[in-house]
C-alpha cells in the first residue's frame, strides 16, 4: 500500500525547458515533504523540502509546490540542464508523529535532460 | 565531515548464505534508517531506530531479516538465509532528531550496499 506515489517512472525534456515531476500522497497526517536526487551508484541526496504550512518553496532553479487539498506536490526545474539527469524521489513525513517522523518515499522518476 | 558509511559496497553471495550489511551513521546523529531500493517500490523503509531503539520494523520483509543497533555509531542488517529475491541496493541513512525544526526531518544517505544473491 503505497502512501507516496510517483506515477511517472520516467520523463524526458530538452535542455533549457522546464521539468515537472509529480508526486501524490494519501496520508493526510503528512506535514513535511522532501525531494531527493539520485545518481547511479550513489546514495540519494537531499534537494529541497516544504512544510505543510506553505504552498511553495524555491531554491534557485528548483521550486516545490504543495497542494494539500489534492494531496499533490510537484518539483519544477527551470531551466533544465543535462546534469539534472537523475532519479528523483519524493518523500513525506509526519513531523507531529511522536514516533520520530519516519520518511516514506515514492518509487522515483527518472529524468533525462537532452542537450 | 564523514557521511554515512556503509559496507560492503558490493556483495555477491549464494542462496542460503548469511549476509550482514553494516552502517556507521553521521557522528552526532541519533536516528538511523535502513531502506531497500527496488524498481517496483522505490525506496522501501525496512526499519528505523531512534536513540538505538527500534521504533518501527513493519517494513522488514520477513523473519529472515533482522537489524540491530548496539550503539550510536553502528548498525547491522542481517539476512539469514538469503534468497535471490533479496537482491537489491540497501541504503542506510541517519539524522539528528528531534532538532526542534521541521527541516530536522532531512535524512542523509550512505552510498548503499549492492547485494546480489545467486
Amino acid at each position: 500500500d503505497q502512501q507516496v506515489k510517483q506515477n511517472s517512472p520516467s520523463l524526458s525534456v530538452q535542455e533549457g525547458r522546464i521539468s515537472i515531476l509529480n508526486c501524490d500522497y494519501t496520508n493526510s497526517m503528512f506535514d513535511y515533504f522532501l525531494w531527493y536526487k539520485k545518481y547511479p551508484a550513489e546514495g540519494p541526496t537531499f534537494l529541497i523540502s516544504i512544510s505543510s504550512i506553505k504552498d511553495k518553496n524555491e531554491d534557485g532553479r528548483f521550486t516545490v509546490f504543495l497542494n494539500k487539498s489534492a494531496k499533490h506536490l510537484s518539483l519544477h526545474i527551470v531551466p533544465s540542464q543535462p546534469g539534472d539527469s537523475a532519479v528523483y524521489f519524493c518523500a513525506a513525513s509526519g513531523w507531529s508523529d511522536n514516533q520520530g517522523g519516519k520518511l516514506i518515499f515514492g518509487q522515483g522518476t527518472e529524468l533525462s535532460v537532452k542537450p | 565531515d564523514a557521511g554515512v558509511i556503509q559496507s560492503p559496497r558490493h556483495e555477491v553471495t549464494e542462496m542460503g548464505q548469511e549476509v550482514t550489511l553494516r552502517c556507521k551513521p553521521i557522528s552526532g546523529h541519533n536516528s538511523l534508517f535502513w531502506y531497500r531500493q527496488t524498481m517496483m517500490r522505490g525506496l522501501e523503509l525496512l526499519i528505523y531506530f531512534n536513540n538505538n531503539v527500534p521504533i518501527d520494523d513493519s517494513g522488514m520483509p520477513e523473519d529472515r531479516f533482522s537489524a540491530k543497533m548496539p550503539n550510536a555509531s553502528f548498525s547491522t542488517l542481517k539476512i539469514q538465509p538469503s534468497e535471490p529475491r533479496d537482491s537489491a541496493v540497501y541504503f542506510c541513512a541517519s539524522r539528528y532528531y528531534p532538532s526542534g525544526i521541521p527541516s530536522g526531518n532531512t535524512i542523509y544517505f550512505g552510498e548503499g550496499s549492492w547485494l546480489t544473491v545467486v
